[in-house]
């Protein structure tokens, strides 16, 4: 089975642009979750999308938005892009029957604003 | 809220050593409880997992048993290798479906 596929792997932005991530999770699964990770902050979360629906939200500024297709493939955008968003992000996805289940990590996409 | 709390390294080990990464948590109900591990320029990789008390999870000889008394998912592994070499994330979840990571510990292991 293919795991999760985030694209594109590297952006460079300048502030004030904005910018669409991309995630497909694995096969069947319904759940998708982002995260930010930075040397500071570590790992955070951002939101959680089941079934094309909003189920968790993180402390980000609405800024930081999302949204899920019914084929489960996910998107998240940033607006108004500051320096402070220069992060990895990492998508994740899951079964999210239960949710003692596993979440499955893609390799991120690396996120530089100049 | 939902904390994890790991001992922030940087560990370095050599070949062979025994390794110990400390994990604490506070949560509320019966968490589940995991380990990632992250090697440079990658995403995250489960190492392994618990799901309720006095279960241990194993895999690839590292090892941590769910302890609900002292709030623990300590790491282990009795003979590390250089290529264990990377940041290790202790992590839980809780009925709230997102998962909330310690800060990491980044360890190197010398030949």
């Amino acid at each position: 089975k293919a795991g999760v596929t985030q694209t594109p792997r590297y952006l460079i932005k300048t502030r004030g642009q904005q910018v669409t991530l991309s995630c497909s999770p694995i096969s069947g699964h319904r759940s998708v979750s982002w995260y930010q990770q930075t040397p500071g902050q570590g790992l955070q979360f951002l939101f959680e999308y089941f079934s094309e629906t909003q189920r968790n939200k993180g402390n980000f500024p609405g800024r930081f938005s999302g949204r899920q297709f019914s084929n489960s493939r996910s998107e998240m955008n940033v607006s108004t892009l500051e320096l402070g968003d220069s992060a990895l992000y990492l998508c994740a996805s899951s079964l999210a029957v239960s949710y003692q289940e596993t979440q499955y990590f893609g390799p991120g996409t690396r996120l530089l604003v100049l | 809220g939902d904390s994890v709390t790991q001992m922030e390294g940087p560990v370095t080990l050599s070949e062979e050593a025994f390794l110990t990464i400390n994990c604490t948590y506070t949560a509320t109900g019966y968490p589940s409880l995991f380990w990632y591990v992250q090697y440079p320029g990658e995403g995250l990789q489960l190492l392994l997992k618990a799901t309720k008390a006095d279960d241990k999870g194993s895999n690839k000889g590292f090892e941590a048993t769910y302890r609900k008394e002292t709030t623990s998912f300590h790491l282990e592994k009795g003979s590390v290798q250089v290529s264990d070499s990377a940041v290790y994330f202790c992590a839980l979840k809780s009925s709230n479906y997102k998962l909330t990571f310690g800060k990491g510990t980044l360890l190197t292991v010398n030949p």
